[in-house]
């Protein structure tokens, strides 16, 4: 799986966007890149993920740079609920685990 | 919405007891993961199954074992319970890779402390 680069933390006021950068150019061409998200003391939440294309689901978008050695999560309204840990992973299925790096700490403020 | 409950979010043993962590999921999930979480080490894998009654170690399955006798049920046996295994335990299940996707969902996870 390609290595990812994350900032440590971010912060964001409440109701702000929240853009979360990526860093990830060893990527090959059949890796996906993933987001996922932990609130303290709770299981990780899958968030989304992409090949190619920008995605959007109910929870965020995902932007991919054309070249696909970035990518950013955007929390388009963030709420205090959205204070986590953000992990980008970048993998393509070969057996079973996931990898978490450091991830973003995203502090949203009032 | 796929859901993966755990039995307990917190559990306290002592040292030497046999621990059940019991981890169900409602999406009939071909894989079911069981990971342990700790600071500064981050999420290790345990065991997997990718079948009923099939299972693979981990990265650090050992003290541990497991159980899979239906599809929705995935066990983590401590054996033999010891300190060192005071940790946040996450279950995870996901569908059969497509095209090199596989998306794992997690459960609430269960704090275990050992004394």
């Amino acid at each position: 799986d390609a290595k990812t680069t994350q900032p440590t933390s971010m912060d964001c006021a409440e109701g702000r966007a929240a853009n979360l950068p990526c860093n990830h150019s060893t990527i090959s061409g059949n890796e996906y890149v993933y987001w996922y998200r932990q609130i303290h003391s709770q299981g990780p939440q899958y968030i989304i993920h992409g090949l190619k294309n920008n995605e959007t689901n109910e929870m965020a978008s995902l932007i991919i740079t054309e070249d696909r050695k970035s990518s950013t999560l955007i929390l388009p309204h963030a709420t205090l609920r959205d204070t986590a840990v953000y992990y980008c992973i970048v993998r393509r299925h070969q057996g079973g685990k996931l990898i978490f790096g450091q991830g973003t700490e995203l502090s949203v403020k009032p | 919405d796929v859901k993966v409950t755990q039995s307990s979010r917190y559990l306290v043993k002592r040292t030497g007891e046999k621990v059940f962590l019991e981890c169900v999921q409602d999406m009939d999930h071909e894989n079911m993961f069981w990971y342990r979480q700790d600071p500064g080490l981050g999420l290790r894998l345990i065991y997997f199954s990718y079948d009923v009654k099939m299972k693979e170690k981990g990265d650090i399955p050992e003290g541990y074992s497991v159980s899979r006798e239906k599809k929705e049920r995935f066990s983590l046996i401590l054996e033999s319970a010891s300190t060192n295994q005071t940790s946040m335990y996450l279950c995870a299940s996901s569908p059969p890779p497509m095209g090199g996707q596989e998306t794992q969902y997690f459960g609430p996870g269960t704090r275990l402390l050992v004394l």
